[in-house]
């Protein structure tokens, strides 16, 4: 079993939808959880970063943590073409290593 | 700029042929890593380096070799590339490697024949 889960899409939604990403672990000494946004032909550059369980808003994108069941969300408001992308979860314990979802590659439709 | 630097962006060899993949950051960051990205297996890592002259192995360290001389360099080496190594590499910085904003470059597309 990986250590964190993806769900794989990919997406497509119109625009204006609001898009939900997900992501499970099974590393209870993860504390640190953050999603990269990827596009096409480029590196992943940091999209959100939260510390432990609860909710990080910044603009259109809310960031979930729920330690006690081991789950986080990427919710996307008021989509835009501009937001495809693949979107990868990662996350850490307090050492250095991260670890990657395998991503998930959304589409908004015009 | 800040940036990570990569070179070549894509590449095409042979099995056996020893290739270098280059990577430069202009941040003074103490950390270094290579990953490989995969369609449905993600980005895993292959090597790390905390600082000057100290790396450390990753998830999928096999076949691939790396050094850290300077700061601001961190190739990536394979010695007898085979086409398992087929993949799309990133090279990532990052301040301190304490799980700060990791910073990645715009990828080599390495192909093995």
């Amino acid at each position: 079993q990986k250590e964190v889960e993806q769900d794989p899409g990919p997406l497509s939604v119109p625009e204006g939808a609001i898009v939900s990403l997900n992501c499970t672990y099974s590393n209870s000494a993860f504390q640190y959880f953050m999603w990269y946004r990827q596009y096409s032909r480029k590196g992943p550059e940091l999209l959100m970063y939260t510390y432990s369980s609860g909710n990080k808003e910044d603009g259109r994108f809310t960031a979930q943590v729920d330690k006690s069941s081991k789950y986080i969300s990427l919710f996307i408001r008021d989509s835009q073409p501009s937001d495809s992308a693949t979107y990868l979860c990662a996350m850490k314990a307090g050492d250095y290593k991260l670890s990657f979802g395998a991503g998930t590659t959304v589409t908004v439709r015009a | 700029e800040a940036q990570v630097t990569q070179n070549p962006r894509y590449l095409i060899t042979v099995t056996g042929k020893k290739l270098t993949v280059t990577c430069s950051q202009n941040m003074n960051h103490e950390y270094m890593s290579w990953y490989r990205q995969d369609p449905g297996l993600g980005l895993r890592q292959i090597y790390y380096s905390m600082n000057v002259e100290v790396t450390d192995k990753g998830d999928v360290p096999e076949g691939y070799k790396v050094s850290r001389k300077e700061k601001r360099n961190f190739p990536l080496i394979l010695e007898s590339p085979s086409p398992n190594q087929t993949s799309l590499y990133f090279c990532a910085s990052s301040l301190m490697g304490q799980g700060e904003e990791l910073f990645f470059g715009s990828g080599t597309q390495l192909s093995v024949l």
